[in-house]
């Protein structure tokens, strides 16, 4: 049963960094294209970064380009975000996705993590 | 960037009634389209992908139809559980764009 549990939440000063985690287990991270998508307090979607299933791809939204790195750890079979440079916009609630293949069209989450809320604030 | 709009924000109907969102996008996507359901404090999950195939386990009742700019998300029979927000994601290309959601609730 595929499963997605994420950590590292949590309330930051603006300019502050945050790593946050997310755990998968019944699949393999690096068979599977893997996201970042947040949602501000009340608001829509937004996806933030792409990571592809050989690890060689990122990509990630203009409004974070520059301030935040997808990356994962086959080991653990983690997928992480680490953000910087954070600013009182980038509160949100954010979520790790797995793509359901790893074709390029296949740019579709079929299973989500509970998601870890950030929150910038002084 | 390929924009996604959604019509109606908000949508209220009885118990059987049958409920049409629909979403457009700023340039043809082809069938590039996936529907997901999401209720409150929890993460969205998948109903629909390629403008109409049903992901396993979703009730027959939903179904999406469309290709190119206008696409439908149907609800045949709408149930108390269906009370939720529905968002529209073009996954044609990146950046992978959601319209601004359709939020569904009870008379």
């Amino acid at each position: 049963q595929v499963q997605l549990v994420q950590s590292g939440g949590g309330v930051v000063q603006p300019g502050g960094s945050l790593r946050l985690s997310c755990v998968a287990s019944g699949f393999t991270l690096s068979k599977y294209g893997m996201d970042w998508v947040r949602q501000a307090p009340g608001k829509g979607l937004e996806w933030v970064a792409f990571l592809r299933y050989d690890g060689t791809t990122k990509y990630y939204a203009a409004s974070v380009q520059g301030r935040v790195t997808i990356s994962r750890d086959n080991v653990n079979n983690t997928l992480f975000l680490q953000m910087s440079s954070l600013r009182p916009e980038d509160t949100a609630t954010y979520f790790c996705a797995k793509r359901k293949g790893n074709t390029p069209m296949v740019a579709y989450f079929d299973s989500w993590g509970q998601g870890t809320l950030v929150s910038v604030s002084s | 960037d390929i924009q996604m709009t959604q019509s109606p924000s908000t949508l209220s109907a009885s118990v059987g009634d049958r409920v049409t969102i629909t979403c457009r996008a700023s340039q043809s996507i082809s069938g590039w389209l996936a529907w997901y359901q999401q209720k409150p404090g929890k993460a969205p999950t998948l109903l629909i992908s390629t403008a109409s195939s049903l992901e396993s386990g979703v009730p027959s009742r939903f179904s999406g139809s469309g290709s190119g700019t206008e696409f439908t998300l149907t609800i045949s029979s709408l149930q108390p559980d269906d009370c939720a927000t529905y968002y529209c994601q073009q996954h044609r290309d990146s950046p992978w764009t959601f319209g601004q959601g359709t939020k569904v609730d009870m008379k």
